[in-house]
């Protein structure tokens, strides 16, 4: 299996603030990679593809890039609604792998 | 729009087997290329991908729960269900079905609609 390896495990940030989350993936998965914001409680949803490919609808602020096996997320300017747990997720081999997610709080 | 609901037992006890129904609204599960996923979530922890059938019928599985693991699909309920034999506490978790579009044979778009999740417990 390919291992998602997400850093950090937390962070605590204050509103306006840019955050950003890293996976590291165990072998190349060239852009094969998903970002999903999971709100309390509720199930997760993906707001970039393809490592850069943000979803309709998502708020510009969220953005994603690649270098070699490193994936970076940022959050431009943090907002008091995205305290949330963000994982990524690889689809270039079968099984589909998780980071162990980065739990995003707001101070 | 796309919806998904999870439905079945939500305590099942050890060695016997887990039971879970995907009902979708919105659109046919017949339609088009896509992939009807199961993902589970032990609580306060990460996600892990459990399997998938395709419109086509073709499945696929994580190796380690392969041996026990079957996934179906009631095209005449717009349904699909998961399987899971021989449970144990470590199977103790929240379950999710979602959806994923076929591109080629990689998904399109990440998992782009997801049920509520149902919490399923493993215990005597």
């Amino acid at each position: 299996d390919i291992q998602m390896t997400q850093s950090p495990p937390s962070l605590s940030a204050s509103v306006g603030d840019r955050v950003t989350i890293t996976c590291q993936a165990s072998q190349d998965i060239k852009k094969f990679l998903n970002w999903y914001q999971q709100k309390p409680g509720k199930a997760p949803e993906v707001l970039i593809f393809d490592a850069s490919n943000l979803k309709t609808g998502v708020p510009s602020r969220f953005s994603g890039r690649v270098s070699g096996t490193t994936f970076t997320f940022t959050i431009s300017s943090l907002q008091p609604e995205d305290l949330a747990k963000y994982y990524c997720q690889q689809y270039k081999i079968l099984p589909y792998t998780f980071g162990q997610g980065t739990k995003l709080e707001i101070k | 729009q796309v919806q998904l609901q999870e439905s079945g037992p939500g305590l099942v006890k050890p060695s016997q087997t887990l039971s879970l129904t995907c009902s979708v609204s919105g659109d046919s599960i017949s339609r088009g290329s896509y992939f009807w996923n199961w993902i589970r979530q032990p609580a306060g922890k990460g996600l892990e991908w459990i399997g998938r059938i395709h419109t086509s019928g073709s499945t696929n599985y994580h190796p380690s729960l392969k041996s026990r693991v079957t996934v179906s699909v009631d095209k005449s309920k717009n349904q699909f269900s998961l399987k899971l034999n021989s449970v144990t506490a470590a199977d103790t978790a929240i379950y999710y079905c979602a959806r994923s579009e076929d591109s080629r044979g990689y998904m399109k778009a990440g998992f782009d609609y997801w049920g509520q999740g149902t919490l399923v417990t493993v215990s005597s």
